[in-house]
């Protein structure tokens, strides 16, 4: 079992429409969870992070977290072509010394079609 | 604040070369992080630093591999004897102390033939 998972996609959605990515994770130890915005031959940049059960909001984006059932998820409202991305969820394991060192997904590619 | 930048961006090789890439992190960033990225997974956890220490180095980290950070400033990552399976794309990282949220650069794709 993978310790960070995610469904590779792809996921197509139409203009417009909300965006659902989920990711599982395997440490039940995890702490704080990530959420990466990363394209096609560019580097990971950080748009959600998030640490306790419940949703945080910023803008079109809201995570979800649920340590419980080790579920994180991104919603993306109104998708625009411009967000067709990969979605990677990313996961940090306990603080102290280990302070970013992140495990990731695989990702999640996300086209969003006009 | 210009970023993380790496260099090169591009690295062809042949196989049994050593290779060495250079990361200057965000000034007043502490830490340090290499992640290894290969094409359809997400970035990998290699090492990190604070300041010139390292404080910690995954064990899928071969002997061949070693980094260092002089003086806490600039990082080099160095491939001994490459084989095939060490191309990937190499990113570097930075964040402030004590903050988790990393700041990638753009990384350096390595190909070795």
């Amino acid at each position: 079992q993978k310790e960070v998972e995610q469904n590779s996609g792809p996921l197509s959605v139409p203009e417009g429409a909300i965006a659902s990515l989920n990711c599982t994770y395997s440490d039940r130890g995890s702490q704080s969870f990530f959420w990466y915005r990363q394209y096609s031959g560019k580097s990971p940049e950080l748009i959600m992070s998030i640490y306790s059960n419940g949703d945080k909001e910023d803008g079109r984006f809201t995570a979800q977290l649920n340590k419980a059932s080790q579920y994180v998820s991104l919603l993306i409202r109104d998708s625009q072509p411009s967000d067709s991305a990969t979605y990677l969820c990313a996961v940090e394991n306990a603080g102290g010394t280990s302070y970013g060192k992140l495990t990731f997904g695989q990702g999640t590619i996300l086209t969003v079609h006009p | 604040d210009t970023g993380v930048s790496q260099d090169p961006r591009h690295k062809i090789t042949k196989r049994g070369q050593n290779v060495t890439f250079r990361c200057d992190p965000i000034s007043e960033h502490n830490r340090l992080y290499w992640y290894r990225q290969t094409l359809g997974q997400g970035p990998e956890f290699l090492t990190y630093f604070q300041n010139e220490a390292q404080l910690e180095k995954s064990r899928l980290l071969s002997d061949r591999f070693s980094a260092e950070r002089p003086k806490g400033s600039f990082s080099t990552l160095e491939i001994q004897r490459t084989e095939q399976g060490d191309s990937a794309m190499y990113l570097c990282a930075s964040s402030p102390s004590l903050d988790e949220k990393l700041f990638f650069g753009s990384g350096t794709q390595l190909s070795v033939l």
